[in-house]
């Protein structure tokens, strides 16, 4: 069955050291994957994706992310937190399905940066 | 079943016309979505629900509104589409929490304007 997993329910970070998110997938064909961020009381906000190309994507906000593929891994990071950055963080897929496209989203990480 | 759905799933219209998409959910959430998805395949938020009677507009700028009367009907309007509105809409619903998440999408409709 094709799953992404998010293998941290929880991330503490204290403020100006490097983050990192962790994302694995598990799909068949090239995947086109994605990172949101969801602040509280709101819905997802998108950060970056990678489609093809560069293995290092630069997102909103100062994030980036590392598509890898032998490891079938897409782990979000950041140089350098920030206490604003504490949200809760999906890594998703999109695959093709019965002629169509759906997203497969991981079950979330929230982030905590500490001051 | 509980599950989400939205009608139509293809929808060709003029412009000017007034149009309203459909989405309900029979899962009992309290928090619901609607989501725009661009040529870039990526989501953008254009509008969210708490619950009844509580809407508020997204990251992405739009000109549609949204009503939400009763907990399972959240319908998105388009009081006069223009061809800047062609697009897929996706709508969600779900619960989020420590540890995890109860996001659920509809199946989209795809909204042509000519």
């Amino acid at each position: 069955a094709q799953s992404v997993a998010q293998p941290e329910d929880q991330v503490n970070v204290a403020e100006g050291n490097p983050l990192t998110v962790k994302c694995t997938y598990s799909v068949s064909g090239n995947p086109y994957l994605f990172w949101y961020v969801q602040y509280p009381n709101r819905g997802l906000q998108f950060l970056l994706k990678y489609i093809t190309g560069d293995n290092l994507v630069k997102g909103s906000y100062g994030f980036e992310a590392e598509f890898n593929k032998s490891q079938t891994s897409f782990h979000l990071k950041k140089p350098s937190a920030l206490v604003s950055d504490s949200a809760l963080y999906f890594c998703a897929v999109r695959v093709r399905a019965s002629g169509t496209y759906k997203y497969i989203f991981g079950t979330g990480t929230r982030l905590k940066v500490l001051a | 079943e509980a599950d989400i759905y939205q009608t139509p799933r293809y929808l060709v219209i003029g412009t000017g016309k007034k149009i309203t998409l459909e989405c309900s959910q029979t899962m009992g959430h309290d928090k619901m979505y609607w989501y725009q998805q661009d040529p870039g395949m990526e989501l953008h938020l254009i509008h969210y629900s708490y619950g009844v009677n509580s809407t508020e507009k997204g990251d992405l700028s739009s000109e549609s509104t949204v009503s939400r009367i009763r907990t399972e009907h959240f319908p998105l309007t388009l009081e006069s589409a223009r061809p800047s509105h062609t697009s897929q809409y996706l709508c969600a619903s779900g619960e989020t929490g420590f540890g995890g998440y109860g996001y659920t999408f509809g199946s989209g409709t795809r909204l042509t304007v000519v």
